[in-house]
Protein backbone atom coordinates (compact mmCIF):
# COMPACT_ATOMS: atom_id res chain seq x y z
CA UNK A 1 0.00 0.00 0.00
CA UNK A 2 1.40 3.68 -0.37
CA UNK A 3 1.66 5.70 2.12
CA UNK A 4 2.75 8.91 3.93
CA UNK A 5 2.87 9.44 7.31
CA UNK A 6 3.81 12.51 8.97
CA UNK A 7 5.30 13.11 13.01
CA UNK A 8 7.16 15.48 15.12
CA UNK A 9 4.44 18.40 15.38
CA UNK A 10 3.86 19.54 18.63
CA UNK A 11 3.65 22.48 20.79
CA UNK A 12 6.15 25.20 20.44
CA UNK A 13 7.04 28.75 21.45
CA UNK A 14 7.30 31.36 19.44
CA UNK A 15 10.87 32.02 18.31
CA UNK A 16 11.26 28.02 18.38
CA UNK A 17 11.86 25.03 16.24
CA UNK A 18 10.47 21.40 15.29
CA UNK A 19 11.50 19.29 12.78
CA UNK A 20 9.00 17.56 10.97
CA UNK A 21 9.19 13.78 9.24
CA UNK A 22 7.18 12.06 6.78
CA UNK A 23 8.09 8.45 6.48
CA UNK A 24 7.27 6.84 2.92
CA UNK A 25 6.37 2.93 1.95
CA UNK A 26 4.94 1.38 -0.59
CA UNK A 27 6.39 3.19 -3.96
CA UNK A 28 9.90 3.93 -5.13
CA UNK A 29 10.27 7.23 -3.13
CA UNK A 30 13.59 8.06 -4.85
CA UNK A 31 11.94 8.42 -7.62
CA UNK A 32 9.22 10.89 -6.74
CA UNK A 33 9.46 14.54 -5.98
CA UNK A 34 7.84 15.98 -2.83
CA UNK A 35 5.69 18.65 -1.00
CA UNK A 36 4.75 20.19 2.05
CA UNK A 37 1.00 21.45 2.22
CA UNK A 38 0.16 23.45 5.30
CA UNK A 39 -3.41 24.29 6.17
CA UNK A 40 -3.85 26.81 8.93
CA UNK A 41 -7.08 26.10 11.77
CA UNK A 42 -10.78 26.79 9.83
CA UNK A 43 -8.32 27.71 6.58
CA UNK A 44 -7.25 26.35 3.42
CA UNK A 45 -4.47 24.71 2.27
CA UNK A 46 -1.05 26.08 1.38
CA UNK A 47 2.23 25.06 -0.47
CA UNK A 48 5.17 25.24 1.93
CA UNK A 49 7.66 23.65 -0.03
CA UNK A 50 9.08 21.20 -2.75
CA UNK A 51 12.09 18.96 -3.54
CA UNK A 52 12.68 17.57 -6.75
CA UNK A 53 13.78 13.63 -6.32
CA UNK A 54 17.39 13.78 -6.09
CA UNK A 55 17.08 16.83 -3.82
CA UNK A 56 18.82 18.91 -5.88
CA UNK A 57 15.47 21.40 -6.83
CA UNK A 58 13.93 23.29 -3.79
CA UNK A 59 11.71 25.60 -3.99
CA UNK A 60 10.39 27.84 -0.87
CA UNK A 61 6.99 29.38 -0.55
CA UNK A 62 7.79 33.55 0.06
CA UNK A 63 5.81 32.93 3.59
CA UNK A 64 8.37 30.67 4.71
CA UNK A 65 11.68 31.29 2.96
CA UNK A 66 14.88 31.97 4.81
CA UNK A 67 12.93 29.81 7.75
CA UNK A 68 12.04 26.75 6.89
CA UNK A 69 14.06 23.91 5.17
CA UNK A 70 12.99 21.14 3.13
CA UNK A 71 15.17 18.20 2.97
CA UNK A 72 15.22 14.24 1.96
CA UNK A 73 16.85 11.11 3.20
CA UNK A 74 16.54 8.59 -0.35
CA UNK A 75 18.14 5.58 1.81
CA UNK A 76 15.30 6.37 4.61
CA UNK A 77 12.57 6.70 2.40
CA UNK A 78 11.92 9.85 4.20
CA UNK A 79 10.98 13.85 3.98
CA UNK A 80 11.55 16.40 6.51
CA UNK A 81 10.60 19.66 7.01
CA UNK A 82 13.15 21.88 9.44
CA UNK A 83 11.10 24.80 10.41
CA UNK A 84 13.05 27.49 12.73
CA UNK A 85 11.99 31.00 13.94
CA UNK A 86 8.05 29.73 14.28
CA UNK A 87 5.18 32.70 14.29
CA UNK A 88 1.85 32.00 15.68
CA UNK A 89 1.20 32.17 12.17
CA UNK A 90 2.90 29.10 11.24
CA UNK A 91 0.37 27.06 13.31
CA UNK A 92 -1.35 24.67 11.03
CA UNK A 93 -1.77 20.92 10.16
CA UNK A 94 1.26 20.01 7.72
CA UNK A 95 1.00 17.42 5.30
CA UNK A 96 3.32 15.77 3.17
CA UNK A 97 2.51 15.42 -0.55
CA UNK A 98 3.67 12.92 -3.59
CA UNK A 99 3.97 15.31 -6.77
CA UNK A 100 5.07 13.01 -9.78
CA UNK A 101 5.99 15.20 -12.31
CA UNK A 102 6.36 18.36 -10.03
CA UNK A 103 3.01 18.13 -9.70
CA UNK A 104 2.10 19.84 -13.09
CA UNK A 105 0.46 17.98 -14.74
CA UNK A 106 -0.79 15.29 -12.30
CA UNK A 107 -1.19 17.13 -9.33
CA UNK A 108 -0.37 15.43 -5.94
CA UNK A 109 -1.28 12.52 -6.03
CA UNK A 110 -0.43 10.80 -2.39
CA UNK A 111 -0.90 12.54 1.14
CA UNK A 112 0.17 11.56 4.41
CA UNK A 113 -2.63 11.69 7.53
CA UNK A 114 -0.59 15.14 8.45
CA UNK A 115 0.89 16.19 11.72
CA UNK A 116 -0.53 19.27 13.86
CA UNK A 117 2.08 22.56 14.61
CA UNK A 118 1.35 24.54 17.31
CA UNK A 119 3.19 28.18 17.91
CA UNK A 120 2.01 29.52 21.20
CA UNK A 121 3.38 30.65 24.18
CA UNK B 1 0.91 36.21 -7.76
CA UNK B 2 -1.48 34.04 -9.17
CA UNK B 3 -5.14 33.95 -7.52
CA UNK B 4 -7.62 31.09 -7.65
CA UNK B 5 -11.29 32.00 -6.97
CA UNK B 6 -14.14 29.41 -5.77
CA UNK B 7 -17.08 30.10 -4.26
CA UNK B 8 -17.16 29.63 -0.52
CA UNK B 9 -19.90 27.22 -0.81
CA UNK B 10 -22.21 25.31 -2.97
CA UNK B 11 -25.69 23.14 -2.52
CA UNK B 12 -26.84 20.56 -4.21
CA UNK B 13 -29.53 17.97 -3.58
CA UNK B 14 -29.19 13.75 -3.94
CA UNK B 15 -29.18 12.75 -7.13
CA UNK B 16 -28.61 15.86 -8.83
CA UNK B 17 -25.51 17.72 -10.55
CA UNK B 18 -23.41 20.06 -8.62
CA UNK B 19 -20.76 22.55 -10.45
CA UNK B 20 -17.87 23.88 -8.61
CA UNK B 21 -15.93 26.53 -10.38
CA UNK B 22 -11.84 28.10 -10.26
CA UNK B 23 -11.45 31.16 -11.65
CA UNK B 24 -8.10 32.46 -12.85
CA UNK B 25 -6.55 34.67 -15.47
CA UNK B 26 -6.01 32.65 -18.45
CA UNK B 27 -6.93 29.37 -16.52
CA UNK B 28 -7.32 27.38 -19.69
CA UNK B 29 -3.54 27.68 -20.56
CA UNK B 30 -2.77 25.82 -17.54
CA UNK B 31 -3.84 21.81 -15.99
CA UNK B 32 -6.01 22.12 -13.22
CA UNK B 33 -6.21 20.17 -10.16
CA UNK B 34 -9.15 19.01 -7.94
CA UNK B 35 -9.02 17.57 -4.39
CA UNK B 36 -11.21 16.15 -2.22
CA UNK B 37 -11.15 17.16 1.62
CA UNK B 38 -13.51 15.99 4.34
CA UNK B 39 -13.62 16.56 7.70
CA UNK B 40 -9.97 15.55 10.02
CA UNK B 41 -9.10 13.92 6.83
CA UNK B 42 -6.45 14.46 4.41
CA UNK B 43 -6.57 15.91 0.97
CA UNK B 44 -7.56 13.40 -1.77
CA UNK B 45 -6.84 14.09 -5.24
CA UNK B 46 -10.05 13.51 -7.62
CA UNK B 47 -9.31 15.17 -11.05
CA UNK B 48 -6.28 15.65 -12.55
CA UNK B 49 -4.94 17.83 -15.57
CA UNK B 50 -8.18 19.27 -16.14
CA UNK B 51 -10.46 16.16 -16.84
CA UNK B 52 -8.56 12.84 -15.94
CA UNK B 53 -9.52 10.86 -12.45
CA UNK B 54 -7.11 9.33 -10.58
CA UNK B 55 -8.06 4.93 -10.38
CA UNK B 56 -10.20 4.37 -7.54
CA UNK B 57 -11.99 8.02 -8.28
CA UNK B 58 -15.81 7.03 -9.44
CA UNK B 59 -16.69 7.92 -13.65
CA UNK B 60 -19.16 10.87 -11.52
CA UNK B 61 -16.49 12.95 -11.03
CA UNK B 62 -15.58 14.99 -14.03
CA UNK B 63 -13.65 18.78 -14.73
CA UNK B 64 -13.53 20.77 -17.69
CA UNK B 65 -11.15 23.79 -18.04
CA UNK B 66 -11.22 27.15 -20.78
CA UNK B 67 -10.97 30.59 -20.46
CA UNK B 68 -10.77 31.83 -17.52
CA UNK B 69 -12.77 29.32 -15.63
CA UNK B 70 -12.11 25.53 -14.70
CA UNK B 71 -15.28 23.58 -13.61
CA UNK B 72 -15.24 20.56 -11.77
CA UNK B 73 -18.55 18.49 -11.71
CA UNK B 74 -20.15 15.75 -9.94
CA UNK B 75 -22.99 14.27 -11.16
CA UNK B 76 -25.68 12.28 -9.15
CA UNK B 77 -24.40 13.77 -6.18
CA UNK B 78 -24.28 11.71 -3.14
CA UNK B 79 -24.33 12.47 0.94
CA UNK B 80 -20.89 11.39 0.85
CA UNK B 81 -19.62 13.55 -1.54
CA UNK B 82 -20.28 16.24 1.49
CA UNK B 83 -16.68 18.16 1.53
CA UNK B 84 -14.09 20.94 1.01
CA UNK B 85 -13.25 21.20 -2.66
CA UNK B 86 -10.04 22.81 -3.85
CA UNK B 87 -8.57 23.44 -7.02
CA UNK B 88 -4.81 23.75 -7.63
CA UNK B 89 -2.86 24.74 -10.38
CA UNK B 90 1.41 25.36 -10.67
CA UNK B 91 2.31 28.55 -11.49
CA UNK B 92 6.26 29.56 -12.27
CA UNK B 93 5.47 33.68 -11.53
CA UNK B 94 3.81 33.19 -8.31
CA UNK B 95 5.80 33.54 -5.15
CA UNK B 96 3.78 30.46 -4.35
CA UNK B 97 4.06 27.94 -7.27
CA UNK B 98 1.60 25.49 -6.05
CA UNK B 99 -1.10 27.63 -6.32
CA UNK B 100 -5.02 26.34 -4.26
CA UNK B 101 -8.02 28.32 -4.31
CA UNK B 102 -9.76 29.42 -1.42
CA UNK B 103 -12.04 26.11 -1.11
CA UNK B 104 -15.32 24.96 -1.66
CA UNK B 105 -17.78 23.73 0.83
CA UNK B 106 -19.95 21.58 -0.61
CA UNK B 107 -22.98 20.87 0.86
CA UNK B 108 -25.71 17.95 -0.26
CA UNK B 109 -29.13 18.72 1.36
Amino acid sequence: EVQLVESGGGLVQPGGSLRLSCAASGFTFSSYEMNWVRQAPGKGLEWVSYISSSGSTIYYADSVKGRFTISRDNAKNSLYLQMNSLRAEDTAVYYCARAPGRGVIYGMDVWGQGTTVTVSS
Amino acid sequence: SYVLTQPPSVSVAPGKTARITCGGNNIGSKSVHWYQQKPGQAPVLVVYDDSDRPSGIPERFSGSNSGNTATLTISRVEAGDEADYYCQVWDSSSDHLWVFGGGTKLTVL
